[in-house]
């Protein structure tokens, strides 16, 4: 079965600063990799996606991801974050046998202003 | 589209009571998941469906939760009789079959009493 782990389950960063949050898979497979980002009160949205091709994905609001196969990782970064980052974000993983999505544990980032 | 449409967004009933959570997937979509999310198991997958059929349930906590989806654009979650640990935010989501991407909806916060 396949698991994600996301060892971040708090950060927190002022503004301006840098973000790296882990993701880490358990598949031995082709996998589809998927951050997701929960703002307060708010259902989730997709950031970005990574299927095939170039390992490091760009995704919306200034979001990037690179995954790393040997590592099986699937890291979220972002250079500069702001307060309207503040939201919970969560790591998926999919494999090709089917279209179930198992997420992290999620990781709540605070930024302060 | 409206995306993914739930109803109600707030249920508050007590312990005993039958609930009906209610889900219209985006048009198009074949795939339907029901997801509970709480903060001490975090997100969890209940049941998909492809197809209208029901393909994995092994999320399902136990018999009181069922679930059905009678056309392409209509699912129901329900809970008979609930119970105050029932209490969570309950989403669905659609996706394309063959994309995989799940577009979520804005999630039914449920309070049993």
């Amino acid at each position: 079965a396949q698991s994600v782990s996301q060892h971040n389950h708090h950060v927190i960063l002022s503004e301006a600063a840098s973000l790296e949050l882990g993701c880490n898979y358990s598949y031995g497979g082709t996998v589809n990799l998927f951050w997701y980002v929960q703002y307060p009160g708010q259902h989730l949205q997709l950031l970005l996606k990574y299927f095939s091709g170039d390992p490091l994905v760009k995704g919306i609001k200034g979001f990037e991801a690179e995954f790393i196969k040997s590592k099986f990782s699937f890291n979220l970064r972002k250079p500069s974050v702001q307060w309207s980052d503040t939201a919970e974000y969560f790591c998926a993983v999919m494999n090709n046998a089917g279209n179930m999505l198992t997420f992290g544990g999620g990781t709540r980032l605070m930024v302060k202003p | 589209d409206a995306g993914v449409i739930q109803s109600p967004r707030h249920e508050v009933t007590e312990m005993g009571q039958e609930v009906t959570l209610r889900c219209k997937p985006i048009s198009g979509h074949n795939s339907l998941f029901w997801y509970r999310q709480t903060m001490m198991r975090g997100l969890e997958l209940l049941i998909y469906f492809n197809n209208n059929v029901p393909i994995d349930d092994s999320g399902m906590p136990e018999d009181r939760f069922s679930a059905k989806m009678p056309n392409a654009s209509f699912s129901t979650l329900k809970i008979q009789p609930s119970e105050p640990r029932d209490s969570a935010v309950y989403f669905c989501a659609s996706s394309p079959l063959d994309l995989g991407t799940q577009y979520f909806g804005p999630g039914t916060r449920l309070l049993v009493l």
